[in-house]
């Protein structure tokens, strides 16, 4: 079964860096994933389709400071030089041929 | 500029119907598939249903089969979703979201199913 699992909260200072995790269930690892991010109060916003390698395909206007990575059935969004403005929950979400599926999302607190 | 705006949603009593909307500006609509996703109030994001550009394969979430169905009008550049036997659990907000990486969300309507 298709499972995404996220840490349910994360945080770090004003200006430093953070990297959220979203794990894939076991098989499918191949898998590309998707970040939204969601301000409070607000509806999602995409950030980047993440590829198995690495590769990632940012959405219009996300800041530099947003990237991805992967690792095996890892994918990492990082967020470096910390603004007040990205404290919102981040959502991986991936799909297969039907359902989507999304993690249970991360809230982050910027200190 | 791509905009997608629902409408649609409101108060409704359990049992009941309702049906959202979900208008798209900017780009091919007939070239994309489209998506519902909904989030309860306080909760996470929960996909609802899909559907491909021709409508030729249309998916659900098991919470809703049988009683939501999806539609689009390629000539209208318009989605819907008919909520049918509408339950308290299906109170939340309802985006439509393009594509299979949703990298465009509407501002979402709320859904409330209380008597």
């Amino acid at each position: 079964q298709l499972v995404l699992t996220q840490s349910p909260s994360a945080s770090a200072s004003l200006g430093a860096s953070v990297k959220l995790t979203c794990t894939l269930s076991s098989g499918h690892s191949s898998y590309a994933i998707a970040w939204h991010q969601q301000q409070p109060e607000k509806g999602p916003r995409y950030l980047m389709k993440l590829n198995s390698d690495g590769s990632h395909s940012k959405g219009d206007g996300i800041p530099d400071r947003f990237s991805g990575s992967s690792s095996g059935a890892e994918r990492y969004l990082t967020i470096s030089s910390l603004q007040s403005e990205d404290e919102a929950d981040y959502y991986c979400q991936t799909w297969g041929t039907g359902p989507w599926v999304f993690g249970g999302g991360t809230k982050l607190t910027v200190l | 500029e791509v905009q997608l705006v629902e409408s649609g949603g409101g108060l409704v009593k359990p049992g009941g119907s309702l049906r959202l909307s979900c208008a798209a500006s900017g780009f091919t609509f007939s070239s994309y598939s489209m998506n519902w996703v909904r989030q309860a109030p306080g909760k996470g994001l929960e996909w609802v249903s899909s559907i491909s550009s021709s409508s030729s394969y249309i998916y659900y979430a098991d919470s809703v089969k049988g009683r939501f169905t999806i539609s689009r009008d390629n000539a209208k550049n318009s989605l819907y979703l008919q909520m049918n036997s509408l339950r308290a659990e299906d109170t939340a907000v309802y985006y439509c979201a393009r594509e299979q990486r949703a990298d465009y969300w509407g501002q979402g309507t709320l859904v409330t199913v209380s008597s």
